[in-house]
């Protein structure tokens, strides 16, 4: 089985611009989750969707939205960057119960210069 | 508050020794609990899950759960050099439907 797929791996982008990150979960799994990571924080959840509907959300402003579509494919989008938005931007997929494991793609490492 | 608490380390062991790593979390109602080993520039993988109080013994690898001391550790025995890695405890809390992460300890294993 293939695992959760993340592009791009790398990406750098100037303030104010903004991004869209792409997920594609392990067949079979209809939740998918979002974390970021930073070397001060750890890892913080952004959101969950399962389904095509935000379950969870973390304590992350505005500026951090997310889809998922029918296929369970997931996008995150950051507007209107700032610096300390860089991080490795960490997507997981899991079957979606409560009990479930995140299973965790390579990442998006996002440089805001 | 929902906190899942590690000590950050570094911890280093001798190859052959036993890594202990422990983990406090604040939500006495929490039901399922995941350790997870996150190598230098690499995304986690999934180790060990663990659900109900006592041991859980997978290889090397032993998780420990104490719901009325809000308390999980993971022993990691015959500790290897490719052992050395970041290891985070994941815990769920009541009423959410997202993992909790805790900031990981750094375990170094010397040879």
């Amino acid at each position: 089985k293939a695992g959760v797929t993340q592009t791009p791996r790398y990406l750098i982008k100037t303030r104010g611009q903004q991004v869209t990150l792409s997920c594609s979960p392990i067949s079979g799994h209809r939740s998918v989750s979002w974390y970021q990571q930073t070397p001060g924080q750890g890892l913080q959840f952004l959101f969950e969707y399962f389904s095509e509907t935000q379950r969870n959300k973390g304590n992350f402003p505005g500026r951090f939205s997310g889809r998922q579509f029918s296929n369970s494919r997931s996008e995150m989008n950051v507007s209107t960057l700032e610096l300390g938005d860089s991080a490795l931007y960490l997507c997981a997929s899991s079957p979606g119960g409560v009990d479930s494991p995140l299973h965790f793609g390579n990442g998006t490492r996002l440089t805001v210069t | 508050q929902k906190e899942v608490e590690q000590n950050s380390g570094p911890l280093s062991v001798p190859e052959g020794a036993i890594a202990s790593l422990n983990c406090t979390y604040s939500d006495r109602g929490s039901q399922s609990f995941f350790w997870y080993r996150q190598y230098s520039g690499k995304s986690p993988e999934l180790i060990m899950s663990i659900y109900s109080n006592g041991d859980k013994e997978d290889g090397r690898f032993t998780a420990q759960l104490n719901k009325a001391s809000q308390y999980v550790s993971l022993l990691i025995r015959d500790s290897q050099p490719s052992d050395s890695a970041t290891y985070l405890c994941a815990v769920t809390f009541t009423g959410a439907n997202n993992l909790f992460f805790g900031t990981g300890t750094r375990l170094t294993v010397i040879p």
